[in-house]
């Protein structure tokens, strides 16, 4: 039973196209993030939520939107996908401040 | 600017051998400082962890050393084994920061047969 679940784990798209990945955990918790991992396996957060309310914007570019229906998922739609957005998207989830953050197998991000 | 540098980026060790991965950081305000082990084609996931009131914590063949008045943390492995060829990464985040992890740029370990 995955505790956080993210579809799809390979995106291959065409610059300028929008896509979306959707990231569902199973934990309970409150807070849901989204990290991106780029060539050189550097891990950065770029948004998190906290029961549905954006509390992290990690100066990302605004084609980078997220999306918390509830408290349990937590989307990311991109517009206009450049060459740059390559890169491995990661959703985690947590309970509470300074506690484990569970992370999702990720979506490898491949833009041609 | 990054708030915490790791080393070495890679690192090889023989079966049996220490494994010794350090962590340096600056933010003086960091209080909880994880180690993250991720496998290729995974997503990191949470190895040991320790808060800076502490000076060492192990958990089986992991202990982490943390040193208040350097500003460093120190990540060993002992009696390393092929299963713990891994990219492990360090991080620090600061009570009332919103849950933000800052990651170190990870080390990528070896450990040959």
């Amino acid at each position: 039973d995955t505790a956080v679940s993210q579809t799809p784990k390979y995106l291959v798209t065409q610059m300028g196209n929008d896509k979306s990945i959707k990231c569902e955990q199973n934990l309970g918790h409150d807070t849901m993030y989204w990290y991106k991992q780029d060539s050189k396996k550097f891990l950065k957060i770029m948004f998190s939520y906290n029961n549905k309310e954006l509390i992290i914007n990690e100066t990302v570019p605004n084609r980078f939107s997220p999306k918390s229906p509830d408290k349990a998922h937590l989307n990311l739609h991109i517009n206009s996908l450049e060459l740059g957005d390559s890169a491995v998207y990661f959703c985690a989830s947590s309970q509470a401040e300074g506690t484990e953050a569970f992370f999702g197998q990720g979506t490898r991000l491949t833009v041609v | 600017q990054q708030q915490v540098k790791q080393s070495p980026q890679s690192l090889i060790v023989q079966k049996g051998g220490i494994s010794i991965i350090n962590c340096a950081y600056e933010n003086t305000a960091f209080d909880y400082f994880p180690w993250y082990q991720q496998f290729p084609g995974k997503g990191p996931a949470l190895l040991i962890a320790i808060r800076p009131d502490v000076s060492e914590k192990k958990e089986g063949r992991f202990t982490i050393s943390f040193n208040k008045s350097a500003k460093q943390f120190s990540l060993h492995i002992m009696d390393s084994q092929p299963g713990d060829s891994a990219t492990y990464f360090c991080a620090a985040s600061i009570r009332g920061s919103n849950y933000k992890l800052t990651f170190g740029k990870g080390t990528l370990l070896t450990v040959n047969p």
